[in-house]
């Protein structure tokens, strides 16, 4: 079955370090994006990709940064630079003019 | 660029009844306006979505209609049923401004169906 899937589920960080959250997709779209979600808070656009090897920042990209080597792949990573990174994030994808496909999330927790 | 309202923020309804979500947007050249539905710990799904060249499209209990002189679009959910408590996301997709080509969401209405 074509889908979008992130991982891991749940991610914990430490002060100071970095993680990288992994966003893959079979579904052969063309454009992909990373959201993060705050308690009862709406959707706010981090980074975004709507071809191969090139990528723009979103509302709230500071702290963060991403690659998009291939098509099926685009992970965010959190720096350490983000000073409070708890939050829920989302990937998406999608072709042009169409709705998105989300993933199921990762929850990051800073310990 | 694209601005997304939505209301109410919150709704409660008593099973079998209707709810309606209101969004309004502000480029008018906005033509794609998808509804999502995201429970608990998941990610947001597609449930309905419409076309700005449709007044209103209807899928069993849901329908969506779109008013594209006034710039507003609503999610329609007859006959509730406690499996649609839920938060509700509206979306307006863009071509232009800082998020070219890019959905923009409106804040979510968190729906609480009592039994």
């Amino acid at each position: 079955d074509g889908g979008i899937t992130q991982s891991p589920k749940y991610l914990f960080r430490k002060e100071g370090q970095n993680v990288t959250l992994s966003c893959e997709q079979n579904l052969n779209h063309d454009a992909m994006y990373w959201y993060r979600q705050d308690p009862g808070q709406g959707l706010r656009l981090i980074y975004y990709s709507q071809i191969v090897n090139d990528f723009q920042k979103g509302d709230i990209a500071e702290g963060y940064s991403v690659s998009r080597e291939k098509k099926e792949s685009f992970p965010l990573t959190v720096t350490s630079a983000q000073k409070n990174p708890t939050a829920f994030y989302l990937c998406a994808s999608s072709i042009v003019d169409t709705g998105y496909t989300f993933g199921s999330g990762t929850r990051l927790t800073v310990v | 660029g694209e601005n997304v309202e939505q209301h109410p923020s919150t709704l409660s309804v008593q099973e079998g009844d209707s709810a309606v979500i209101k969004c309004t947007y502000s480029d008018s050249a906005s033509n794609y306006f998808p509804w999502y539905k995201q429970e608990l710990g998941k990610g947001p799904q597609l449930i309905i979505d419409i076309r700005s060249n449709v007044g209103e499209k209807k899928d069993q209990r849901i329908a969506v209609t779109l008013n594209k002189t006034a710039k507003h679009f609503s999610l329609h959910i007859t006959e509730t049923q406690p499996e649609d408590s839920a938060v509700y996301f509206c979306a307006a997709y863009t071509t232009g401004g800082g998020s070219q080509g890019n959905l923009i969401f409106g804040k979510g209405t968190k729906l609480s169906v009592k039994p």
